[in-house]
């Protein structure tokens, strides 16, 4: 089945610095990935369709200079989190299908945990 | 606007019942509708797919049913085990092309 791998699981930054996270689909390519963000016991909020090779489409209300998202091949796209700040803690998931907007299953990576101190 | 609930919250049950969970969505006019598990800390894994044009999917001990015009899904668990115990939340792609939008999910506990 089709696996989306998602690094690093877990980091802790303080507050100024840049994170880094990856998305990977590791045995399909995808033209689009899903990056989202969810909060303790909450659901998912959708942040923006990455798509590769075109500037991400971002969701209202989610910072385009505060979320960098890159989806420079058809197995990788990172989402960057610039100047980071404590609010900015939270569990990022990103997601990928084999078909875009088609009758494909949506495939999750692990997420990513990410601390602001 | 599509709107998606799950009903309820949270679910606790002894091992070895059989268990429904319930999905409701605002919008009947959907393109599909997916069920997720969750695990603490984990991401999303796929459970089941239903395209518009069907009414159930079943995989294992898991089947999931579609009523579009009550706007309605159920993921029924057959003789539930501690290791079901996760959040599961549906999904409903509204049409072609269109991101899903997720409900809150369920969390369920099973009791061994």
């Amino acid at each position: 089945g089709a696996v989306v791998s998602q690094h690093p699981s877990r980091v802790i930054c303080k507050s100024g610095t840049s994170v880094k996270i990856e998305c990977r689909s590791l045995d399909f390519q995808a033209t689009t990935m899903f990056w989202y963000r969810q909060f303790p016991k909450q659901s998912l909020m959708l942040m923006a369709t990455s798509n590769e090779g075109s500037k991400a489409t971002y969701e209202q209300g989610v910072e385009k200079d505060k979320f960098l998202i890159n989806h420079a091949s058809l197995t990788l796209s990172t989402l960057t989190v610039t100047s980071a700040h404590p609010e900015d803690s939270s569990f990022y998931i990103c997601s990928a299908s084999l078909v875009q907007g088609g009758n494909s299953p949506l495939h999750f990576g692990n997420g990513t945990r990410l601390t602001v101190t | 606007k599509q709107e998606v609930t799950q009903i309820p919250a949270a679910l606790s049950v002894p091992e070895g019942e059989n268990l429904v969970l319930n999905c409701s969505f605002t919008d009947s006019a959907i393109y599909n509708l997916q069920w997720f598990r969750q695990d603490p800390g984990k991401g999303l894994t796929s459970l089941l797919l239903i395209q518009s044009s069907q009414r159930e999917q079943t995989s294992g001990r898991l089947n999931a049913s579609l009523d579009k015009s009550s706007g309605r899904s159920t993921l029924y668990i057959a003789a539930s085990q501690p290791g079901d115990s996760a959040t599961y939340l549906c999904a409903v792609r509204p049409s072609y092309g269109q991101n899903f939008v997720f409900g809150p999910g369920t969390r369920l506990s099973v009791l061994p």
